[in-house]
């Protein structure tokens, strides 16, 4: 019961280009979405987060657009650097408190 | 910054012993979640635990699993009987009064 996808396993992108990492939901009932950046054995570090009431949040050379919609979300980053070379994981929850539903991770390589 | 704390961050034990593992959330968080990440899978939840009692639980999270909070401070996960397919990365995450999130680096369980 995959209620978050994350159809891109993998991207690449040149440095200072822009990055977008898509992500789809299927429960209507999820009403904030959060992306979280995880690097290889360590903990998810919280990127930004969206509440269903607004369609864009920006955060430096992060913003999340939220199309409900669609029920899709995507991150932007811009410019892309090779320090943004990480794993991308889209999370949605009920209300802002409680369990996060994960999709499947993107994969980013920023290349110099 | 305030982080939350997990020991061990490798815990390699045989197949049918007790494992426990450990979190100690930052101070003011409120809601205590238990997630793992199995090698190339996405992140699941497992239990939130919130006012001394588990508010929600997974499929996952089967009578083999217990979580507690003894001394109001560390936050424990205890596996009683462990099974190949538990090993995985373990996080512990913990929410705050504004809703944030925060995840712990994670306690790596090799089931051999």
């Amino acid at each position: 019961d995959q209620q978050v996808k994350q159809n891109s396993p993998s991207l690449s992108v040149q440095e200072g280009r822009i990055s977008i990492l898509n992500c789809d939901y299927t429960n209507s009932m999820f009403d904030y979405f959060l992306w979280y950046k995880k690097y290889p054995a360590e903990g998810p570090t919280f990127l930004i987060s969206i509440s269903s009431i607004k369609d864009k949040n920006e955060d430096g050379r992060f913003t999340v657009f939220l199309n409900k919609s669609a029920k899709h979300l995507s991150l932007h980053i811009v410019p892309s650097q090779p320090g943004d070379s990480a794993v991308y994981f889209c999370a949605a929850s009920s209300g802002n408190t409680g369990k996060l539903i994960f999709g499947q991770g993107t994969t980013l390589q920023v290349k110099p | 910054e305030p982080e939350v704390t997990q020991t061990p961050s490798h815990q390699v034990t045989q197949m049918g012993q007790e494992v426990i593992l450990r979190c100690v959330p930052i101070s003011n968080h409120l809601y205590f979640y238990w997630y793992r990440q199995i090698l190339g899978q996405k992140v699941e939840f497992l239990v939130s635990f919130y006012n001394n009692e588990i508010s929600e639980k997974s499929e996952i999270f089967d009578d083999q699993f217990s979580v507690e909070r003894p001394d109001g401070s560390n936050f424990t996960l205890k596996i009683r009987s462990t099974k190949l397919e538990d090993s995985a990365m373990y996080f512990c995450a913990g929410q705050g009064p504004g809703g944030g999130y925060t995840f712990g680096s994670g306690t790596r369980l090799t089931v051999v």
